[in-house]
């Protein structure tokens, strides 16, 4: 079955640089996340998109902008980026804008901010 | 607010012997519970939710979860643990955003299964 596919899996970037993550929902999910898990952290939600409309924002630093396209994938960018950046980068995607609370994680994006 | 607690940082238990990790909640009205696995340099997987119904609930990997709400509690058990159940489990409450339901996770607990 298909799953939810992130790239690049690894990102190692300087401070102050951009990086982009991209993420593919599992088809006819209606719902896309994005969620940031630090080290030893426990994941923290950043954004969502239902049917390619933002509809809630969580922690994310005003630095970070996420969109998602008319083909589903979802983007994350992340400007200016600060050593505290470094962290698995979670998508995911669900039916239901996520009131079954079953989501479907991708493996993560690491990025390392040297 | 929404939100549950995973008191134990890590469990350690033998191969072969019954495996509790605790979860407690404290939520406004009716809790919808999930548990979640994170294996090393993996994604979240999905294990058990409890919506409405018994409170006993049967998930994947023979794992299963009690929900009692006098003690708020939503505690994951196995009765027979295994070497590769090792991982970090999140125990996890959905609320209502303005757009779209979330998941608020704990700090999860670290499963080590001793051969």
């Amino acid at each position: 079955a298909a799953g939810v596919i992130q790239s690049p899996r690894h990102l190692i970037k300087e401070k102050r640089e951009t990086a982009t993550l991209k993420c593919y929902p599992i088809p006819r999910h209606d719902t896309v996340y994005w969620y940031q898990q630090g080290p030893g952290q426990d994941p923290q939600f950043l954004i969502s998109f239902y049917e390619k409309m933002q509809s809630d924002k969580g922690s994310i630093p005003d630095r970070f902008s996420a969109q998602q396209f008319s083909d589903y994938h979802s983007e994350l960018n992340m400007s200016s980026l600060e050593l505290g950046d470094s962290a698995l980068y979670f998508c995911a995607s669900s039916m239901d804008r996520g009131g079954t609370g079953e989501l479907f994680f991708g493996e993560g994006s690491r990025l390392t901010v040297l | 607010a929404q939100s549950v607690a995973q008191p134990e940082d890590q469990v350690n238990v033998a191969e072969g012997n019954p495996l509790t990790v605790k979860c407690t909640y404290s939520v406004s009205g009716n809790p919808y519970l999930f548990w979640y696995v994170q294996y090393p340099n993996r994604g979240l997987q999905f294990l058990l939710k409890y919506i409405t119904g018994d409170n006993l609930v049967k998930g994947s990997y023979g794992f299963e979860a009690e929900f009692n709400k006098s003690q708020t509690s939503f505690h994951l058990k196995k009765p027979s643990a295994l070497v590769s159940d090792s991982a970090l489990y999140f125990c996890a409450v959905v609320y209502s955003g303005a757009g779209s339901y979330q998941l608020t996770f704990g700090k999860g607990t670290k499963l080590s299964v001793i051969p």
